[in-house]
């Protein structure tokens, strides 16, 4: 069975820029994730979809990012404008759903902002 | 509040002994899952072991076992027999499974396995 997928593996933006990440979880999972993780700090959960729908995105910064999850599959991650503050990894991850709420995660995407 | 708290930053252990990682965690919810994961330097989050807030028993993943102790709301990560393969960050995590089903990660432990 494939993993989740991230694309692209790294990007180096100036500041005021805008940037997407790209994920496609693992098929059948209905549950996914967008976590920040900081050099040197665990993730940080920034938005958790259930299908197509959002059931947590208390820590997601709304006034320059934002995430959608077309047709519960696919998500992409967006920031605009990008601050120094947000260079870290951007981690994807999934959930089977149905009782077992283990999440399975991508490689990440290194965010720099200069 | 919601809390994971992981007190060891690094910890060292020789190779083929035991080690047991720290995780003490907060919430007021009755109902919630810990988790480990383990990070290689590759970067890749790896899910090792789940306990559920119900669970009689410990769980147990072949090498890897979790010391859960709910009163005093403690889930430490026990590996046995370590190997060299097994340096890496070490995160403990919760997921509520009530409210907004938040999953929330600690600062994590850094293993470092000697030869």
């Amino acid at each position: 069975e494939a993993g989740v997928a991230q694309s692209p593996r790294y990007k180096i933006i100036e500041k005021r820029q805008s940037v997407a990440f790209w994920c496609n979880p693992i098929s059948g999972h209905a549950t996914l994730y967008w976590y920040q993780q900081i050099l040197g700090q665990g993730p940080k959960l920034l938005i958790q979809f259930q299908n197509n729908g959002v059931v947590d995105d208390s820590q997601l910064p709304k006034d320059r990012f934002s995430a959608e999850r077309l047709k519960g599959v696919d998500s992409t991650l967006k920031i605009q404008p990008a601050k120094l503050e947000d260079s870290a990894v951007y981690l994807c991850a999934s959930s089977p759903g149905q009782g077992r709420y283990e999440q399975y995660f991508g490689p990440g995407t290194r965010l720099t902002v200069t | 509040a919601q809390k994971i708290t992981q007190t060891q930053p690094g910890m060292f252990v020789q190779e083929k002994e035991a080690v047991t990682l720290d995780c003490t965690y907060d919430t007021s919810d009755p109902s919630y899952g810990l988790f480990w994961y383990k990070q290689p330097s590759s970067g890749e989050m790896i899910f090792l072991i789940y306990q559920g807030s119900y669970d009689q028993q410990n769980a147990t993943e072949g090498r890897y076992s979790l010391n859960f102790q709910k009163a005093r709301k403690s889930a430490n990560l026990v590996i046995s027999a370590s190997q060299l393969g097994d340096s890496a960050m070490y995160f403990c995590a919760m997921r509520l499974n009530t409210g907004g089903f938040k999953t929330i990660f600690g600062a994590g432990t850094r293993l470092f396995v000697k030869a």
